[in-house]
């Protein structure tokens, strides 16, 4: 079975913290994923990335910034935390794109992180 | 641009089908994916089309017409627990990279 695990469940912050979200994937998986989701809005892509040390923006990068400097963890940072910043944050990953079963570009995604800003 | 469309809220009875509708504007098309999120955990995978026309997986089913932007999710024997939301996500490309692009979501309440 595939396994997306994040750091923390829940977490709160201070405005002006930084704060550091990690997530770990066990399958070997070249892609990984951060999302954020709020009522209303679905999900959003912040980051992704292909490959170790390599990063790319999404639709919202703003406030965020990523590392992987290993292919199984891709860590999501908030330089300096916002109120607005305050959402459940979604790691995702999966392998290359290839035909796998007919699940092409599956995305398995880990449990979630809470996010509060106070 | 890329703009997905799905209704916000259902209900259906238990032992119903319900029918969760979902159109789509994406730049480039590499498949569509229904995802399944119950309250407060992850979403997971429910169905993979790439292809028009229906795909069947148990009491799940799933369909698309590229030509028009829409896909629906069915569901037949509805029982409490498909109680969650239910997230239509296309596989559109930008700036050179595939990307899922997911719907606010339709949350399905079943009652008894």
């Amino acid at each position: 079975d595939v396994k997306v695990t994040q750091s923390s469940r829940y977490l709160v912050k201070r405005t002006g913290e930084k704060v550091f979200l990690e997530c770990v994937q066990d399958m070997d998986h070249e892609n990984m994923f951060w999302y954020r989701q709020d009522p209303g809005l679905g999900l959003r892509l912040i980051y992704f990335s292909y490959d170790v040390k390599m990063k790319e923006k999404g639709d919202i990068p703003e406030g965020y910034s990523v590392s992987r400097e290993k292919k199984e963890r891709f860590s999501l940072i908030l330089e300096s935390a916002s109120t607005n910043q305050t959402s459940m944050y979604l790691c995702a990953s999966s392998p290359y794109p290839r035909q796998t079963q007919g699940r092409t570009y599956e995305q398995y995604f880990g449990p979630g992180t809470r996010l509060t800003v106070t | 641009g890329q703009n997905i469309d799905q209704p916000t809220e259902m209900t259906a009875t238990e032992g119903a089908i319900v029918q969760i509708n979902c159109t789509y504007q994406t730049s480039g098309f590499n498949g569509l994916f229904w995802y399944q999120q119950h309250a407060g955990e992850a979403p997971t995978f429910l169905s993979y089309n790439v292809l028009d026309g229906l795909e069947e997986k148990g009491r799940f089913s799933s369909f698309l017409s590229r030509s028009k932007g829409y896909s629906y999710l069915l569901l037949k024997e509805l029982q409490m627990k498909d109680s969650a939301s239910y997230l239509c996500a296309p596989l559109g490309s930008k700036g050179g990279y595939n990307k899922l692009i997911f719907g606010a979501g339709t949350r399905l309440a079943v009652h008894p």
